[in-house]
């Protein structure tokens, strides 16, 4: 079935620095979500890619969506604290008939003052 | 977006009891999705709640375990039965809307003694 490969799996970076993670598939995807779940809450939509090379971007947040359709990256510029949290990659879970989503593993990020 | 009403937020319960989980949503959708979430884990789809009809459960999840209720288009609950330590989760309602995609509660955080 589809699986979402995601990395790193955990980053401790200071804060102003920038981040990056990625998420890639042996299948095709023709949506990539990014979300973001703080502690204690559901996932958070971040962004949204529909189309392959897109490239979308939501304040300090970009995600590209790539051109293979099997892979996405998001990017944090100018790290802070409240960026703290797990950062899950996620797209249409086509091999199963219920329409719902499948999951990365999740990137956990830490964020020193 | 929609948004959804998850209760209880968090709970605490005895092995062997059961507890009944509410997700609201504030329009109506056409299709809702239980998730769960072990410790330190992604989201895993147990099972979309249709309206009118018996869930549909992904593999390894069956009904006498997690019943669901969909009575209309805006509520739907999710029972956990007969409560192990290995049941505590977190458990998340997510709805598809096609104007906004998906959207997740906050989630119930479970934990069973």
């Amino acid at each position: 079935g589809q699986q979402l490969n995601q990395s790193p799996q955990s980053m401790f970076i200071q804060e102003g620095e920038d981040v990056s993670m990625n998420c890639t598939s042996s299948s095709i995807f023709n949506t990539w979500l990014w979300y973001k779940q703080d502690p204690g809450e559901g996932p958070v939509l971040l962004i949204a890619l529909y189309k392959a090379g897109e490239l979308t971007s939501n304040g300090r947040l970009t995600a590209q969506f790539g051109i293979t359709r099997k892979d996405s990256f998001l990017n944090i510029s100018a790290s802070i604290p409240s960026d703290v949290g797990i950062y899950f990659c996620a797209g249409p879970n086509y091999g199963g008939s219920q329409g719902n989503l499948i999951f990365g593993k999740g990137t956990k990020l830490s964020v020193k003052p | 977006s929609a948004v959804i009403s998850q209760k209880p937020s968090r709970d605490i319960c005895q092995r062997g009891t059961s507890l009944t989980i509410q997700c609201q949503v504030d329009s109506q959708v056409t299709m809702m999705f239980w998730y769960r979430q072990q410790p330190g884990q992604s989201l895993t789809l147990i099972a979309t709640a249709n309206q009118g009809s018996e869930a549909t459960y992904e593999s390894g999840f069956v009904i006498d375990k997690f019943p669901i209720s969909r009575p209309n288009l805006t509520f739907s609950t999710l029972t956990v039965s007969n409560m192990s330590p290995e049941d505590s989760s977190i458990y998340l309602c997510s709805v598809y809307d096609r104007g906004y995609g998906y959207t997740f509660g906050s989630g119930t955080r479970l934990t069973v003694v």
